[in-house]
């Protein structure tokens, strides 16, 4: 299993610019989500999706769109870039069992918009 | 809203020494709160998973435990070695939505 999959690690754009930040799992997870980290800040959920065809946004949506057309794949898209939006990004995707949830994270694309 | 803080933002020990990293909650009504391990330039790798309705949880080395009524949750480092140099976070798990709120995390430094 190679697990979360994130492409690509390092990026940069300018300000205006769009991209899509792309994120795989081979776990059949049915939770993916998106957080972006930042210093003194923590990781902060971005949005997040519960199965194929569902999203739903998490803290800090602005900015950015995603979609879920396969259980496998869950691109976050980054419309017209902007200096606050700097930072590195995370792909998780999570199984709950009877212990609870656990997370399952990408290595990050670092981002960083001019 | 729940807050997770984590104090002291850095910390260096030296080799073989124990010890114990914080981290604090605002909202008691969590579902459950896990450790997390962050090298530079990596993702996070879950260290510990403990649910609300526990008190500690072990794995080799470390030991975390959940106080819910204090808010508070401490991760137990024994005999700590270089290797265990990295940035730690722990995140609270309000309700079954699988939505995490996290700390800012403790970078911690192991002196050969």
């Amino acid at each position: 299993n190679a697990g979360v999959t994130q492409t690509p690690k390092f990026q940069v754009l300018k300000t205006g610019q769009s991209m899509t930040l792309q994120c795989a799992q081979d776990m059949n997870h049915e939770y993916m989500s998106w957080y972006r980290q930042d210093p003194g800040m923590g990781l902060r959920l971005i949005h997040y999706s519960v199965g194929a065809g569902i999203t739903d946004q998490g803290e800090v949506p602005n900015g950015y769109n995603v979609s879920r057309s396969t259980t496998e794949d869950f691109p976050l898209r980054l419309l017209s870039a902007a200096p606050s939006q700097t930072s590195v990004y995370f792909c998780a995707s999570s199984l709950t069992d009877s212990k609870g949830v656990k997370l399952f994270f990408g290595s990050g694309t670092q981002l960083s918009v001019l | 809203k729940q807050e997770v803080t984590q104090i002291p933002a850095a910390l260096s020990v030296p080799e073989g020494e124990n010890l114990v990293l914080n981290c604090s909650f605002t909202d008691s009504a969590i579902y459950n709160l896990q450790w997390f391990r962050q090298d530079p330039g990596k993702g996070l790798t879950s260290l510990l998973l403990i649910q609300s309705s526990q008190r500690e949880q072990t794995s080799g080395r470390l030991n975390a435990s959940l106080d819910k009524s204090s808010g508070r949750s401490t991760l137990y480092i024994a005999a700590s070695q270089p290797g265990d140099s990295a940035t730690y976070l722990c995140a609270a798990c309000r309700g079954g939505n699988e939505k995490l709120t996290f700390g800012t995390g403790t970078r911690l430094t192991i002196i050969p």
